[in-house]
This record gives structure tokens, C-alpha cells and sequence, in this order.
């Protein structure tokens, strides 16, 4: 079965420097969800999208943003890269509006900022 | 301040012990799901808890939600090295639609 597609799944960058990460959700899956995860720590959630319309936003920095496409694709643009952005970011979708419904993740992007 | 907290954070065992992990909240929950996450990978679905007062069981895994359903626990029957992992609670509180996650529990079960 399809599961959710990040990319790329390494990502090695400078301070300042800008970055975007990718994510195709499974087919027919309505909400994608974007997280970050530091090292030896839970999930943080940053933002998410239904139906391509932004649904929530949680510790995300004004120097990141988001958007879903019309295929259902999501980017995450980072820019001001800072080394406290170093983290693993996860993106998963799920289907039927997302509330109670599980969450499918991809295998994630390990940001490194150097 | 978490919205959901695990406890306990750490727990390192040896092979074939039992062990519970708790979820609590002061906020309720329509659901609850819990997930086990290996280093490098993205969380996975273990089960969503709906029901308060539901137990679901998964081979040696049960899990149970609260009647209130402001909190859930997980129990491992004879824990296997198999186990080893990150276990995460998550939920979306009923003022919003977005699920948020527990600090999770950093279970080492040794041979």
C-alpha cells in the first residue's frame, strides 16, 4: 500500500540558508500535518492543512511556512535557518478530516544546520 | 506545559516482565491513539482508544481509556527486545481538530 512520501530524507544546510521539505500524502488522504522532532524528544507539531486550506498552527516560526497544493502535496519552506532547527521533520496525512482519525507518517527529513 | 503526560518517561526491563505506561491529561479526549516510533523511522499506529472505559488488546499489548477519557494506559505482557521503542500517546482535545502528542515513553526491554 501507498504510505506517505517525504523528501528528500537528508538535508544538510548553513545558517541563514533556506530549505524546503516535501510531502505526498496517501491518495485520498484530506489532511497533512507537519512535525518536528528534536533528539530525545516527542513530536512538536507545527502546522496542518485540510482539503488545501491551513487547519491549524502550532510552534511554528514565522521564519517557516506551509502550504498544500492542489494535488494534495505539502511544503514546508524554512528560511534563517538556525542551528536549533536541526530536527527530524515528520509529515503524515490522514484521512476524513483528521480529527480522531490515525495519523500515517512518513519516514521523515533529518535536517541538519550547520 | 504538555497537554498530554507519559509517565513513566524511562523504563528499562528485562525480557518477559510486564510493564504499564500511563497517558494522562486534564482535557478530554473524543480518542486517543497510541503509536510506537523506532530511532529514524515515523511514528506508527498501535491503536485508537474511543469508549471510555474501552480495553482493546493487541496480542500482548492492552490498552485502556479512562472513563472520563482524560487519560489511557498501555500494559506489555512478557515484554520481548522486539518492544524496544518509543511509545507515544496522542489526541486532539476537543477545542481544537489537531493532534498533539505526549512526551512518550523510551521503553528498553533487555534480552
Amino acid at each position: 500500500a501507498a504510505g506517505v512520501i517525504q523528501s528528500p530524507r537528508h538535508l544538510i544546510k548553513e545558517k541563514r540558508e533556506t530549505a524546503t521539505l516535501k510531502c505526498y500524502p496517501i491518495p485520498r488522504h484530506d489532511t497533512v500535518y507537519w512535525y518536528q522532532q528534536g533528539p530525545g524528544q516527542d513530536p512538536q507539531f507545527l502546522i496542518s492543512f485540510y482539503e488545501k486550506m491551513q487547519s491549524d498552527k502550532g510552534s511554528i516560526p514565522d521564519r517557516f511556512s506551509a502550504q498544500q497544493f492542489s494535488d494534495y502535496h505539502s511544503e514546508l519552506n524554512m528560511s534563517s535557518l538556525e542551528l536549533g532547527d536541526s530536527a527530524l521533520y515528520f509529515c503524515a496525512s490522514s484521512p476524513l478530516g483528521g480529527r480522531d482519525s490515525p495519523l500515517h507518517f512518513g519516514n521523515g527529513t533529518r535536517l541538519t544546520v550547520t | 506545559t504538555q497537554l498530554l503526560e507519559q509517565s513513566p518517561q524511562f523504563l528499562s526491563i528485562q525480557e518477559g516482565e510486564n510493564l504499564t505506561v500511563y497517558c494522562n491529561s486534564s482535557s478530554v479526549f473524543s480518542s486517543l491513539q497510541w503509536y510506537r516510533q523506532e530511532p529514524g523511522e515515523g511514528p506508527v499506529l498501535l491503536v485508537t482508544v474511543v469508549t471510555g472505559g474501552e480495553v482493546k488488546k493487541l496480542k500482548r499489548l492492552t490498552f485502556q481509556f479512562g472513563d472520563a477519557r482524560k487519560d489511557s494506559s498501555l500494559h506489555i505482557t512478557a515484554a520481548q527486545p522486539g518492544d524496544t521503542g518509543l511509545y507515544l500517546c496522542a489526541g486532539a482535545p476537543k477545542n481544537n481538530n489537531d493532534m498533539r502528542f505526549g512526551a512518550g515513553t523510551r521503553l528498553t526491554v533487555k534480552p
